[in-house]
């Protein structure tokens, strides 16, 4: 079965600076994978998808993400943070496995933006 | 276009209980699914509505039920209510059916347990 794992449940950053948030994923099929954002008291929006196409994806808000095969990996980046970048991040990746066909989402990185 | 609308936002129940939750996905999506998100267990799948028919169902006991109507709106039943149950649920709508395709989220409805 498909499992994510985000490493560092919080991330702090000054604004300007690059932001790095890491996932790594475990998955027996060809994955897609998902990072999705979520504001203090709102829903969770998508950042960004890989569906099986360029192995860089771009993303809104000034977000990418690189999927490296050969790390199990897709991490999230964005060149220079903004203050209103403060909020949680989540990995996800579709489990196609047996036909289940779920969202596993990893437990989230809040990244908070200092001035 | 109007986004995912959930209902109520905000909700307490106490222990023994019965909840309903309601969901109006976007206009034109099919497909609904619902999530628990708890501060110990994260974002987790609790089942897939798709034409009024349930497509997948996460790991949760039976006291979790839903269901899909004619206009795609749906709703979630919580039974016999226990304080783990206190989660903020989440409804998402999707144009597909799966996990392939870009789900989007409401805001959620928070409900409390006591």
């Amino acid at each position: 079965a498909q499992s994510v794992t985000q490493l560092g449940s919080h991330v702090s950053v000054s604004e300007g600076a690059l932001v790095l948030l890491r996932c790594n994923y475990s998955s027996s099929v060809p994955p897609y994978l998902f990072w999705y954002v979520q504001y203090p008291n709102q829903g969770l929006q998508l950042l960004l998808k890989y569906t099986s196409a360029a192995t860089l994806v771009k993303g809104i808000n000034g977000f990418e993400a690189e999927f490296k095969k050969s790390e199990t990996s897709f991490h999230l980046t964005k060149p220079s943070a903004h203050m209103s970048d403060a909020a949680e991040y989540f990995c996800a990746v579709s489990d196609r496995a047996g036909n289940t066909d779920k969202l596993i989402f990893g437990t989230g990185t809040r990244l908070q933006v200092f001035p | 276009k109007a986004g995912v609308t959930q209902t109520p936002r905000y909700l307490i129940k106490t222990r023994g209980q019965q909840v309903t939750l309601s969901c109006s996905p976007i206009s034109g999506h099919r497909s609904v699914s619902w999530y628990q998100q708890t501060p110990g267990q994260g974002l987790q799948f609790l089942f897939e509505y798709f034409s009024e028919t349930q497509r997948n169902k996460g790991n949760f006991p039976g006291r979790f039920s839903g269901r899909q109507f004619s206009n795609s709106r749906s709703e979630m039943n919580v039974s016999t209510l226990e304080l783990g149950d206190s989660a903020l649920y989440l409804c998402a709508s999707s144009l597909a059916a799966g996990a392939g395709g870009e789900q989007f989220f409401g805001p959620g409805t928070r409900l409390t347990v006591l």
